[in-house]
């Protein structure tokens, strides 16, 4: 069966640190992989996917940056993290373009 | 883009009653239809799903409509109980989109008991 992971869990930051955040996906091949963020009682921003190794489509200018160097391995990186990063991370992935997209247990980033 | 809205963005209702939550779409490509459930602090999952070729899915106590004319799509819970309470967030796929999936604002949905 599938599953996907996300770490770290949590995640503190001070204000201007770097971050990476991974995602792996088992048991599949070839997803379509996503970051979303997630601001506290709100809905789901899209902000990368990826349909493939080294395709990454940004949705959203920002300081955020996301790379797949691995078939199934998403990173969501920053250089520099600001106090609007803060939030809940979700990555998901899907089979196929329309197909459920299975999500993540998510990391929820505090930036201070 | 594709761009959807949802309505109402807060819904209470007493235990048993129906609750109804509603999408539009602006993209008349769009073709794939779900509807996510996200309890307190958890990861959202897929509850019910629609494709533009039917106009009506259920499953047991849920079900979906869809008006491609109109492009909206609702969400009907019957009998709701105490643990239906979650946010419910629709989305909408098409294929001109690059295939994306964009949500909308989610409805944060209490059932009292």
């Amino acid at each position: 069966s599938q599953t996907i992971h996300q770490w770290p869990a949590t995640l503190v930051q001070p204000v201007g640190s770097p971050l990476s955040l991974e995602c792996t996906v088992e048991g599949t091949s070839n997803p379509n992989l996503y970051w979303y963020r997630q601001a506290a009682g709100r809905g789901l921003q899209l902000l990368f996917y990826s349909v493939g190794i080294g395709q990454i489509s940004s949705e959203v200018p920002q300081n955020l940056s996301a790379s797949r160097p691995q078939d199934r391995q998403f990173i969501l990186s920053s250089k520099k993290l600001l106090l609007s990063d803060s939030g809940f991370y979700l990555c998901a992935w899907s089979v196929a373009e329309n197909n459920e997209q299975f999500f993540g247990p998510g990391t929820r980033l505090t930036v201070l | 883009g594709e761009n959807v809205e949802q309505h109402p963005s807060t819904l209470s209702v007493q235990e048993g009653d129906s609750a109804v939550i509603k999408c539009t779409y602006s993209d008349s490509a769009s073709n794939y239809f779900p509807w996510y459930k996200q309890e307190l602090g958890k990861r959202p999952q897929l509850i019910i799903d629609i494709r533009s070729n039917v106009g009506e899915k259920k499953d047991q106590r849920i079900a979906v409509t869809l008006n491609k004319t109109a492009k909206h799509f609702s969400l009907h819970i019957t009998e709701t109980q105490p643990e239906d309470s979650a946010v419910y967030f629709c989305a909408a796929l098409s294929p001109t989109g690059g295939f994306k999936t964009i949500f909308g604002a989610g409805t944060r949905l209490f059932v009292k008991a």
